[in-house]
């Protein structure tokens, strides 16, 4: 298995501009999620999925926007993208049982840069 | 509130030294779980340990141990013996029930350095 993955590893964008982050996982999990961290800050979350066709808000989803159309994919839309939007992402992934809370299962990271 | 506090920003110790992070959470939740990741500097995430509120017995794997008490709200980890390769941002997570969905939250992380 490859777990997450996560694509591009690293991306330079100017103001105004968009893109998608890609995240794919092959362990058939359920939950998915994206989180960004700043400096210093820990992780918040930005988006999360409890199976395909079914997302909702996190902590900070302003400037953001996701799909889940598959169990495997989960993608990060970044619209008009902003300098505040300078970070690092992490996809995430778990198996959630009805009783029981599983550990999250993380891709390499994204570092975007918005200048 | 629910959330996490890793007071400890940086923590430097020389190798062989033991070393405890702190973790205090608050929740409402009768039910929960509060996990341990490891960030090496290669900035991944690494899962370590899982821990659901019905039980409070400690952990050890290893080097590492883990010390769970409702009673004071904290979920201490501590690495015996450290080595260089400790060497990482270790966070501490806390599930979260809003909705019926699960979600976590996390501490700000302890920068852990272990000197040669």
């Amino acid at each position: 298995n490859a777990g997450v993955t996560q694509t591009p590893k690293f991306r330079i964008l100017k103001i105004g501009q968009s893109m998608t982050l890609q995240c794919t996982q092959d362990m058939n999990h359920n939950y998915m999620y994206w989180y960004r961290q700043d400096p210093g800050m820990g992780l918040k979350l930005i988006y999360y999925s409890v199976g395909a066709g079914i997302t909702d808000k996190g902590e900070v989803p302003n400037g953001y926007n996701v799909s889940r159309s598959t169990t495997e994919d989960f993608p990060l839309r970044l619209e008009l993208a902003a300098p505040s939007q300078t970070s690092v992402y992490f996809c995430a992934s778990s198996y959630r049982r009805l009783v029981s809370y599983n550990e999250q299962f993380f891709g390499p990271g994204t570092r975007l840069t918005v200048l | 509130a629910q959330k996490v506090t890793q007071a400890q920003t940086e923590i430097s110790v020389v190798e062989k030294e033991d070393v405890t992070l702190d973790c205090v959470y608050e929740t409402r939740d009768t039910t929960y779980y509060l996990f341990w990741y490891k960030q090496p500097p290669s900035g991944e995430l690494v899962f370590l340990i899982r821990r659901n509120s019905f039980d409070e017995q400690n952990e050890i794997s290893g080097r590492y141990s883990w010390n769970f008490q409702k009673s004071t709200s904290s979920f201490n980890f501590t690495i015996t013996a450290s080595q260089v390769v400790d060497s990482a941002v270790y966070f501490c997570a806390l599930s979260l029930t809003q909705g019926g969905s699960e979600k976590l939250v996390f501490g700000k992380g302890t920068k852990l350095t272990v000197n040669p």
